[in-house]
């Protein structure tokens, strides 16, 4: 079965330091890939997303990712946070050839930013 | 924002009683999911639908019971709480196959069954 690791659950950064959030699935074939983001209080709201091309993808508000398909990996960063990044993560895969429209998540990490 | 809106948005019920959640869209797309968010579980599809009359089971959906009778709306039923359906329900929309798209989000029902 696909499976989605994301491997810290909890980060805390000051305001200007650099961010890395690691994702790693479990699915030897073709995938979709995603970061979303989920302020408090709020629903879930795309990041970026990679699906064929480029391996490094950017998004919005200065995040970028990079898939890396030897490593199943596809880590979410961004050179400079701020305080208003302080929200949750969550990886997510699709994969050709799983359920239609499954769409499977990873636990999500925390982001929690000092001013 | 995707053209999303869930009723109700927090809810508390007691064990036993049903529970009906909607989803509505403006959107028009084809696809429709729902999602339960639990802590340190991130999201997991409950149900899905890919058309009118046309829905099939997720990763969690035991206890649950959907129905899709316009393309605008998809409800989401727990034909008898329990406290462990205690959760945040997501529902999502996607316009094309679920591989090859991506699904938007609504804004979120909080439901508590005490």
């Amino acid at each position: 079965a696909q499976s989605v690791s994301q491997h810290n659950h909890h980060v805390i950064l000051s305001e200007a330091a650099s961010l890395e959030l690691g994702c790693n699935y479990s699915y030897g074939g073709t995938v979709n890939l995603f970061w979303y983001v989920q302020y408090p209080g709020q629903h879930l709201q795309l990041l970026l997303k990679y699906f064929s091309g480029d391996p490094l993808v950017k998004g919005i508000k200065g995040f970028e990712a990079e898939f890396i398909k030897s490593k199943f990996s596809f880590n979410l960063r961004k050179p400079s946070v701020q305080w208003s990044d302080t929200a949750e993560y969550f990886c997510a895969v699709n994969a050709l050839g799983g359920s239609q429209g499954n769409l499977i998540f990873g636990k999500g990490t925390k982001l929690s930013v000092k001013p | 924002d995707a053209g999303i809106t869930q009723s109700p948005r927090h809810k508390v019920t007691e064990t036993g009683t049903p529970v009906t959640l909607r989803c509505h869209q403006t959107e028009n797309h084809r696809y429709m999911y729902w999602y339960r968010q639990d802590p340190g579980h991130g999201l997991r599809l409950i149900h899905y639908s890919y058309g009118v009359k046309d829905t099939d089971k997720g990763e969690v959906s035991d206890g649950y019971s959907v129905s899709r009778s316009k393309t605008e709306d998809f409800l989401l039923t727990l034909e008898s709480a329990t406290s462990s359906q205690t959760s945040v329900y997501f529902c999502a929309i996607s316009e094309n196959e679920g591989y090859t798209d991506t699904q938007y989000f609504g804004p979120g029902t909080r439901l508590t069954v005490l």
